[in-house]
């Protein structure tokens, strides 16, 4: 398995550019997760999805848009890019169920910059 | 809501001495509590967690950490520190029941080791 894979490792955008970050997971995992880290801050959760076709905001949502239409995959958007969005993305997944300590799995990271 | 906190942004210990990070949790019913590492430039990997078994929870790399209900807390230790220790330690925590929420991370500690 690869686990949690993520596109690109870096990326320096424009302000006002979009982009799409790409998450994938071969586990079969039903629960997916964005997260953006800032120095001071910890991982802040921006999405999450419990399943394809549905997805709910979280700590931090605004300026994001997310879609789950398979299991494996979860990309992220950014709709137009903010100085303020230069952080290290995170995507994680989850084994849920039963018995399931729902502990997560995350992907090695984006790197975006903002100018 | 869920919630951690970490004391201490920065610990600094020689090699050889004894890691102390410090964890508490808000939840009035006992959580999942999971703590992660992150070396340098990389994402989050699972140190250890708690889902309820034994109080007193063993880790990867000699780390582990007790969890005191009557303190609400999940400190992680390390009974003798090691050069490649050096990292940034998270506290997470989810609660129990429902599968839908999240895992929310403390800010991190980041530990130095002298040698």
């Amino acid at each position: 398995n690869a686990g949690v894979t993520q596109t690109p490792k870096f990326q320096v955008l424009k302000t006002g550019q979009s982009m799409t970050l790409q998450c994938a997971q071969d586990m079969n995992h039903e629960y997916m997760s964005w997260y953006r880290q800032d120095p001071g801050m910890g991982l802040r959760l921006i999405h999450y999805s419990v399943g394809a076709g549905i997805t709910d905001q979280g700590e931090v949502p605004n300026g994001y848009n997310v879609s789950r239409s398979t299991t494996e995959d979860f990309p992220l958007r950014l709709l137009s890019a903010a100085p303020s969005q230069t952080s290290v993305y995170f995507c994680a997944s989850t084994l849920r169920g039963p018995g399931a300590s729902y502990e997560q799995y995350f992907g090695p990271g984006t790197r975006l910059t903002v100018t | 809501a869920q919630s951690v906190t970490q004391l201490g942004s920065h610990v600094s210990v020689s090699e050889g001495a004894l890691v102390l990070l410090r964890c508490n949790y808000s939840s009035s019913v006992p959580p999942y509590l999971f703590w992660y590492v992150q070396y340098p430039n990389q994402g989050l990997q699972l140190l250890l967690k708690y889902t309820s078994a034994a109080t007193l929870v063993k880790g990867i790399n000699g780390f582990e950490a007790e969890f005191k209900k009557s303190e609400t807390s999940f400190h992680l230790t390390k009974p003798s520190a090691h050069m490649s220790d050096a990292a940034e330690y998270f506290c997470a925590v989810r609660a129990r029941g429902s599968g839908n929420t999240p895992l929310v991370f403390g800010k991190g500690t980041r530990l130095s080791v002298i040698a």
